[in-house]
């Protein structure tokens, strides 16, 4: 059965800190990936996805098959980065989306 | 519209009975997804829709859910004889076409007594 596990509920990092938010998924065929944030009384909305292979916000992910994992990466954050982020895993010949449970970001000043 | 409009926002009913939640999607696009998140847990999907064709409803939890599209356009997600596990933030979401980023709505927190 097709799973996304995000291990972490909260993870607190300090202002200029790297960040980390884990993502690991379960599904033996080739995924699409995606992250995706929701800020304070805002929207869930796309922050990047693994084909796109782009930076946003200065964020990135890499997709490791080898490990199926998909960790969201910053290099340092920023207090505008505290929000919760959501990992999210479509099949291949399907469009359900599997979501994570999701891990809450604060970042301190 | 702007984005994927939902409504009610908040609905709160005695358990046994029936809801109806609505969702407006993003004009043009012809993919519609509904999700239920509870509390805790991460988003739950539930069915979606794809122009024409028949919806994908392999994530409705019971026969006690169904949802229809009319038009093409608005959707409506209907519980009937609601439970108390029903409660939940229903999150419904589109996109231009299948596979391609999905707007969410802001969701309907349905609670039920």
């Amino acid at each position: 059965a097709q799973r996304v596990t995000q291990p972490e509920k909260l993870l607190s990092v300090f202002k200029g800190a790297p960040v980390e938010l884990k993502c690991n998924y379960s599904y033996s065929g080739s995924p699409e990936l995606f992250w995706y944030v929701q800020y304070s009384r805002q929207r869930l909305q796309l922050l990047l996805r693994h084909i796109s292979r782009e930076s946003i916000k200065g964020f990135t992910a890499d997709l490791n098959k080898g490990e199926t994992s998909f960790h969201l990466k910053k290099p340092f954050a920023q207090e505008e980065d505290s929000a919760m982020y959501y990992c999210a895993l479509s099949a291949s010949g399907t469009y359900k989306y599997i979501f994570g449970t999701g891990t809450r970001l604060k970042v301190l000043a | 519209g702007a984005g994927v409009s939902q409504s009610p926002s908040n609905k709160v009913t005695e358990k046994g009975k029936d809801v109806e939640l609505r969702c407006d999607p993003i004009s043009g696009h012809t993919a519609l997804y509904w999700y239920r998140q509870s509390l805790g847990q991460g988003l739950e999907f539930l069915i979606y829709f794809q122009g024409n064709s028949a919806p994908d409803k392999s994530g409705l939890p019971s026969d006690r859910f169904s949802a229809e599209r009319t038009g093409g356009s608005v959707s409506t997600l209907t519980i009937q004889r609601t439970q108390q596990e029903d409660s939940a933030v229903y999150l419904c979401a589109s996109s231009r076409d299948l596979g391609q980023p999905q707007h969410f709505g802001d969701g309907t927190r349905l609670s039920i007594l």
